[in-house]
């Protein structure tokens, strides 16, 4: 089944301790992305990658790293993380043309004390 | 830079009967792409219809259709026969023709949440 993964899908953790969301598909998607939803905000892209070792910044990259070693995972790290990234956070992959849909993960929703 | 605007925080509808949802968008750009996700409790984000801007006529899919209006930069999304499981938050998107760097990045609504009345 083509799917988009993230691991975990709830977390509850205290700040400055430093954690992973990883996202992992499985259709060969060039394209990768990380959004993050909060209420009355819509999404908003954090980072994102065109292709393996090809990684740049989105819309509110601070506080956040990524990287792109392999084509089908795409992990969110947060190094030192603080109350303002409570937040649900979606990764998404898509071929490389623009209209080709974006396929969407689950979810991870992430709560930072 | 490119925004979309969706000016509905909130529509209700009464089951079997049809909605109406607002998007309009702003870019200096002549081509590109527009969407609609549904986003039902489950939080799964999930693609309802998409629209190229070069195609005059409008995208339809089964209960949904969209109001392209290229020179207004309108794009607003009709469901015809409305079921309790259209009950969702439904984001309107923009994607730039144009893709490489940011410009192949997805530009969301803020989003407007659909009851459906039994």
């Amino acid at each position: 089944e083509a799917q988009v993964t993230q691991n975990p899908r709830y977390l509850i953790t205290v700040t400055g301790k430093k954690l992973t969301v990883t996202c992992s598909q499985n259709m060969n998607h060039e394209y990768m992305s990380w959004y993050r939803q909060d209420p009355g905000l819509g999404l908003r892209q954090i980072y994102y990658s065109m292709n393996v070792e090809v990684t740049d910044k989105g819309d509110v990259p601070e506080g956040y790293k990524v990287s792109r070693k392999e084509k089908r995972n795409f992990p969110l790290i947060l190094e030192s993380p603080s109350p303002n990234q409570t937040s649900l956070y979606f990764c998404a992959s898509s071929l490389g043309d623009g209209y080709n849909e974006q396929f969407f993960g689950p979810g991870t929703r992430l709560t930072v004390l | 830079a490119q925004t979309v605007t969706q000016s509905q925080p909130e529509m209700s509808v009464q089951e079997a009967e049809t909605v109406t949802l607002s998007c309009t968008y702003d870019t200096s750009e002549s081509d590109y792409y527009l969407f609609w996700y549904k986003q039902p409790p489950s939080r799964q984000m999930i693609l309802v219809i998409r629209q190229e801007a070069y195609k005059q006529q409008n995208a339809t899919e089964n209960r949904f259709s969209v109001n392209f209006q290229k020179a207004a930069k309108s794009f607003s999304l009709k469901i015809s026969d409305s079921q309790l499981g259209d009950a969702a938050m439904y984001f309107c998107a923009y994607r730039s023709l144009n893709y490489g760097g940011s410009q192949g990045n997805l530009i969301f609504g803020k989003g407007t949440k659909l009851s459906v009345k039994p």
